[in-house]
């Protein structure tokens, strides 16, 4: 199994620009999130799915669309990229079953805006 | 509101020492708690967690974690630390709502002086 996987690892835009980083996990996870990590802030939810045409907001929506159309995948998108969304972009999948609520991480998207 | 707190934004110890690291969390009912660790540029990864049960939880890498209710806290623990350690840790409750949302704390950043 390969697990979470991210792509890009590092992107670069500017300001105004829009684009996709890309998730997928082969694990058959029904629930996907999508996190941002700041310094000295955690990592915030910006967005989750649990489950393939079901997407719901976290802390920090704004600026980020998402779609599930297979369980295998959740994209996030960056419809007019800002300075703000520089940050580090991670991942996650669980099973959400029982007990099993142990997450598993992507590497990471390390995102500029200029 | 959940939330966690790690009052400890950096900590630095000798190697060899030993470790502690607090968490405290704001959860109405009984919380799923999680200790990750992320290394320099990489992704996070699961320490341990606490479901039920036992309230002193054993970890990869020699690390444990002791919940306590009555202090709504889940420090997390090291005997001996080693040089490999330093490293950022996030103590994390599982969110309500079986959503598979992670709450996350701001993280402490371990320093490890040789």
């Amino acid at each position: 199994n390969a697990g979470v996987t991210q792509t890009p690892k590092f992107q670069v835009l500017k300001t105004g620009q829009s684009m996709t980083l890309q998730c997928a996990q082969d694990m058959n996870h029904e629930y996907m999130s999508w996190y941002r990590q700041d310094p000295g802030m955690g990592l915030r939810l910006i967005h989750y799915s649990v489950g393939a045409g079901i997407t719901d907001q976290g802390e920090v929506p704004n600026g980020y669309n998402v779609s599930r159309s297979t369980t295998e995948d959740f994209p996030l998108r960056l419809l007019s990229a800002a300075p703000s969304q520089t940050s580090v972009y991670f991942c996650a999948s669980s099973t959400g079953q029982g007990k099993s609520y142990e997450q598993y991480f992507g590497p990471g998207t390390r995102l500029t805006v200029t | 509101a959940q939330s966690v707190t790690q009052p400890d934004i950096h900590i630095t110890v000798s190697e060899g020492a030993s470790l502690e690291l607090r968490c405290n969390y704001s959860y109405g009912a009984t919380p799923y708690l999680f200790w990750y660790v992320q290394s320099p540029g990489q992704g996070l990864q699961l320490l341990l967690k606490y479901f039920s049960g036992d309230t002193l939880v054993q970890g990869i890498k020699g690390f444990e974690a002791e919940f306590k209710r009555s202090q709504s806290s889940f420090n997390l623990r090291k005997p001996s630390v080693h040089w490999s350690d330093a490293a950022e840790y996030f103590c994390a409750v599982y969110g309500s709502g079986n959503t598979g949302k992670l709450i996350f704390g701001q993280g402490t950043t371990l320093q490890v002086k040789p």
